[in-house]
């Protein structure tokens, strides 16, 4: 399967501070990548999927002026959480999709944000 | 509507014992299926999926997986569980490229 980097790991930022969470593929030209939020005990919740050279498409009841994706390239994707607030902390992870007949998701390791 | 589900939330077997993890779906045709599992603090590993064909499908670390169409059911099975098992369980499906549903995961405990 494809090879999913996520950087950083984790983060500690002050509220009303941005935040950047980058996606790579390493292994694979992605089209399209999906971020996830993940609550403790809880399940995967799609936030929006993120096509590249193109805007992303949100769920409904997920803010695109909040949360910033761009797809510049097909190994990157970064997700900006701007002017974070402690709701706003959670586990967040990106998967690629590995299309060409595969259409398998290969997600990345997570990032944990935690905003004071 | 659209649905997958995992009855489970937390299941404990001893260590040596056969596991089945159940996931139930809603749908009007046969989803795309998956089974993820998800370590603490870690991000989802692909255990194994479905398409078509075979309806006994084979993973990786042991695990296998039916389907069973009459039953919208694709649960996941182990015959001998190991300590390193333990982790979250995610069943999901895809109803196409950019719709995966997720069940509620099940926790699964291992005791020696």
């Amino acid at each position: 399967g494809a090879v999913v980097s996520q950087h950083p790991s984790w983060v500690i930022c002050k509220s009303g501070t941005s935040v950047k969470i980058e996606c790579r593929s390493l292994d694979f030209q992605a089209t399209t990548m999906f971020w996830y939020r993940q609550f403790p005990k809880q399940s995967l919740m799609l936030m929006a999927t993120s096509n590249e050279g193109s805007k992303a498409t949100y769920e409904q009841g997920v803010e695109k002026d909040k949360f910033l994706i761009n797809h510049a390239s097909l190994t990157l994707s970064t997700l900006t959480v701007t002017s974070a607030h402690p709701e706003d902390s959670s586990f967040y992870i990106c998967s690629v999709l590995a299309g060409g007949g595969r259409n398998t998701q290969y997600f990345g390791p997570g990032t944990r944000l935690t905003v004071l | 509507a659209q649905s997958v589900t995992q009855p489970d939330i937390h299941i404990t077997v001893s260590e040596g014992a056969s596991l089945e993890l159940r996931c139930n779906y809603s749908y009007g045709a046969t989803p795309y299926l998956f089974w993820y599992v998800q370590s603490p603090g870690q991000g989802l590993q692909l255990l194994l999926k479905y398409f078509s064909g075979d309806t006994l499908v084979q993973g990786i670390k042991g695990f296998e997986a039916e389907f069973k169409r009459s039953q919208s059911s694709f649960n996941l099975r182990k015959p001998s569980v190991h300590w390193s098992d333990a982790a979250e369980y995610f069943c999901a499906v895809a109803f196409n490229n950019n719709d995966m549903r997720f069940g509620a995961g099940t926790r699964l405990t291992v005791k020696p």
